[in-house]
């Protein structure tokens, strides 16, 4: 494969549940990035991973768990979510020059996630 | 904070014409990083065009070119010869180049584009 892929594309998931997200790039680039899309509203960065160091952590509630055990995975790992957190969760990546995240970030297709 | 706007929520097309999205930018830095994306139904966000701030000349990308004005903070997109497969979300984005920036990208609420056979 090629480019930016996410698993599962869609995700329904009780209140009570735990589940995780999935990115990997393919494009040898050591920067990723979560971001959230809701309706209406622009998207919102959530996590950025530079050389699998977190590097940016936007306010986002502790139930979101970001791990990047690799510079080709990104992980985003659910628990005890809120009906509000639905959305489209895109992982980007983009390569990283020395600390200085100002290349083109590149998306994968988003996870449709709902919170019942 | 760096704000983006995007005053046109929808915009419509004619098949072979032209058109124009708007997008007007805040900041007070002066070296930055500004980009279009393209979101089809099919959701994957694709790069369309990007352009760097201390460029003078305007990018294009083959029917696509943008009108930077750095001075007015406004980054329109124009599309030209629209295809059918041009129907999509557009979002204008905003990165600024310096360290601390982190990747941050600030973007736009979007534009949606239909085009019309």
């Amino acid at each position: 494969e090629t480019g930016v892929t996410q698993t599962p594309r869609h995700l329904v998931m009780g209140m009570t549940n735990k589940k995780s997200l999935k990115c990997e790039q393919h494009l040898g680039h050591n920067a990723m990035y979560w971001y959230k899309q809701s309706a209406k509203k622009p998207l919102e960065l959530m996590f950025v991973y530079s050389l699998e160091e977190r590097v940016e952590n936007n306010s986002v509630p502790s139930r979101f768990s970001p791990e990047c055990p690799n510079s080709s995975h990104l992980f985003l790992h659910l628990h005890t979510l809120q009906p509000e957190d639905s959305a489209l969760y895109l992982c980007a990546s983009s390569q990283d020059i020395a600390g200085i995240s100002t290349d083109t970030q590149y998306f994968g297709p988003g996870t449709r996630l709902t919170v019942l | 904070a760096q704000t983006v706007t995007q005053s046109q929520p929808e915009m419509s097309v004619q098949e072979a014409e032209t058109v124009t999205l708007s997008c007007t930018y805040d900041t007070s830095e002066s070296d930055y990083y500004l980009f279009w994306y393209k979101q089809p139904p099919s959701r994957q966000m694709i790069l369309v065009i990007r352009q760097e701030a201390y460029k003078q000349q305007n990018a294009t990308e083959n029917r696509f070119s943008v009108n930077f004005q750095k001075a007015a903070k406004s980054f329109s997109l124009k599309i030209s010869d629209s295809q059918l497969g041009d129907a999509a979300m557009y979002f204008c984005a905003y990165l600024m180049n310096y360290g601390g920036s982190q990747g941050n990208l600030i973007f736009g609420k979007g534009t949606k584009l239909s085009v019309k056979p």
